[in-house]
């Protein structure tokens, strides 16, 4: 049973545009959200994170909404740079990350020229 | 600073094999995890460790034996794998439970 889902495996963006990436949830008991950037043979680099006490956090070109009513996220960047080109993960904790991290299965960024 | 190092980058062994996955912080994090990542899959939670004792075992096989011998140190202890355990195998460490900063991780391939 999949708790954390991304069901967009991959999303193409024109260079400057907005990249908006989707996350659904169903485990009522997450209160904390990630996201996260992985290119091939690295381990996942940490972006952006965000409490079930907030609806919105902001980094620079990454922000996170978060709609617990929906049991929904987004990662938006903007303007989107070739350097976003990846795969990125949704990740939920519980408990404050007392269990680890439960993972989405990805989706792939590809942004082009 | 926020690097953790794992070591060694690539291992090949074979089914009647011993080794060793070495991870390491020096951020002060006191909890630390294994996750292990399959080819197009997302990492899956292994073990869990906190102020250096395991609090978390996701049922995985006694073939595993992690081990965390000081506050900046975990291992992975390997024995008799299945060529199915090749992956690539992620460590982490984190403050407060909060956001989980990951290591390179090892690329294992069980022959």
């Amino acid at each position: 049973d999949q708790q954390v889902k991304q069901n967009s495996p991959s999303l193409s963006v024109q260079e400057g545009r907005i990249s908006i990436l989707n996350c659904d949830y169903t485990n009522s008991m997450f209160d904390y959200f990630l996201w996260y950037k992985k290119y091939p043979a690295e381990g996942p680099t940490f972006l952006i994170s965000i409490s079930s006490i907030k609806d919105k956090n902001e980094d620079g070109r990454f922000t996170v909404f978060l709609n617990k009513s929906a049991k929904h996220l987004s990662l938006h960047i903007v303007p989107s740079q070739p350097g976003d080109s990846a795969v990125y993960f949704c990740a939920a904790s519980a408990l404050r990350g007392a269990d680890g991290l439960t993972f989405g299965k990805g989706t792939h960024l590809i942004i082009q020229p | 600073d926020t690097e953790v190092t794992q070591t060694p980058k690539h291992l090949v062994m074979g089914m009647t094999n011993k080794k060793s996955l070495k991870c390491e912080q020096h951020m002060g994090h006191r909890a630390m995890y294994w996750y292990k990542q399959k080819a197009k899959k997302p990492p899956e939670l292994m073990f869990v460790y906190s102020y250096e004792k395991l609090s978390i075992n996701e049922s995985v096989p006694s073939r595993f034996s992690p081990e965390c011998p000081n506050s900046s140190l975990l291992n992975l202890h390997l024995h008799a794998l299945q060529p199915e355990d090749s992956a690539l195998y992620l460590c982490a460490s984190s403050q407060n439970r909060y956001e989980q900063y990951f290591g390179p991780g090892t690329r294992l391939t069980v022959t």
